[in-house]
């Protein structure tokens, strides 16, 4: 366990359907980052949150919308997505002026889009 | 940020020391170089961080050039466990309450083999 959570660890969802990915941390930092991970390649990095506001949307489609309701939660709202969105979501945060050293990444979320 | 570049792939025995290398000869003077794993299907775990200094801790250590180009995540004595993804990273600290942001390449995936 590293302090950060995210559930559910796996999810199947069709084209249609909304779903939901929830992270959690009690570890006092105050940004909050959504990545992104395709088979065999690199960390995307789609959204960041710093004291509960959004300050990068790293040109994420619409179909993910991102909400961060106090500096420990982080969800990514699912709707409509296609196949090509299946792949690992990370979740990560971080303490402002610790540096990249204080970033803390949760085990992510396996979604597969049918 | 700095770009880096690291070899794709590398094999290592157990028990014997891992030197992974990473190239960041654009690397400017507040530029930090910072290691992280990504073992199989999780979130990247940080290993090590520095300046200019070679760095040790219970992990791994740090060899960095003089000339600050390149350095060498050195894993001591590999165990199984220690195959994964690393990731050479180089950006700046973080100061106040900004939070800094990881950018990921494709890293280099070390396998160690009985």
């Amino acid at each position: 366990e590293t302090g950060v959570t995210q559930t559910p660890r796996h999810l199947v969802m069709g084209m249609t359907n909304k779903k939901s990915l929830k992270c959690e941390q009690h570890l006092g930092h105050n940004a909050m980052y959504w990545y992104k991970q395709s088979a065999k390649k690199p960390l995307e990095l789609m959204f960041v949150y710093n004291f509960k506001e959004q300050t990068e949307n790293n040109s994420v489609p619409s179909r993910f919308s991102p909400e961060c309701p106090n500096s420990s939660h982080l969800f990514l709202h699912l709707h409509t997505l296609q196949p090509e969105d299946s792949a690992l979501y990370l979740c990560a945060s971080s303490q402002g002026g610790q540096g990249a050293y204080g970033y803390t990444f949760g085990s992510g979320t396996r979604l597969t889009v049918v | 940020d700095a770009k880096t570049t690291q070899p794709t792939s590398m094999d290592c025995a157990e028990g014997r020391a891992a030197n992974l290398p990473c190239n960041h000869s654009t690397i400017s003077g507040n530029e930090y170089v910072y290691w992280y794993r990504q073992i199989h299907s999780q979130g990247p775990q940080y290993i090590i961080h520095g300046l200019k200094n070679n760095e040790t801790n219970e992990m791994a250590s740090l060899i960095i050039t003089e000339d600050r180009k390149s350095s060498t995540l050195i894993l001591p004595h590999a165990t199984l466990r220690d195959t994964a993804v690393y990731y050479c990273i180089v950006r700046v600290e973080a100061g106040g309450t900004s939070y800094g942001k990881l950018t990921f390449g494709q890293g280099t995936i070390l396998t160690v083999h009985p």
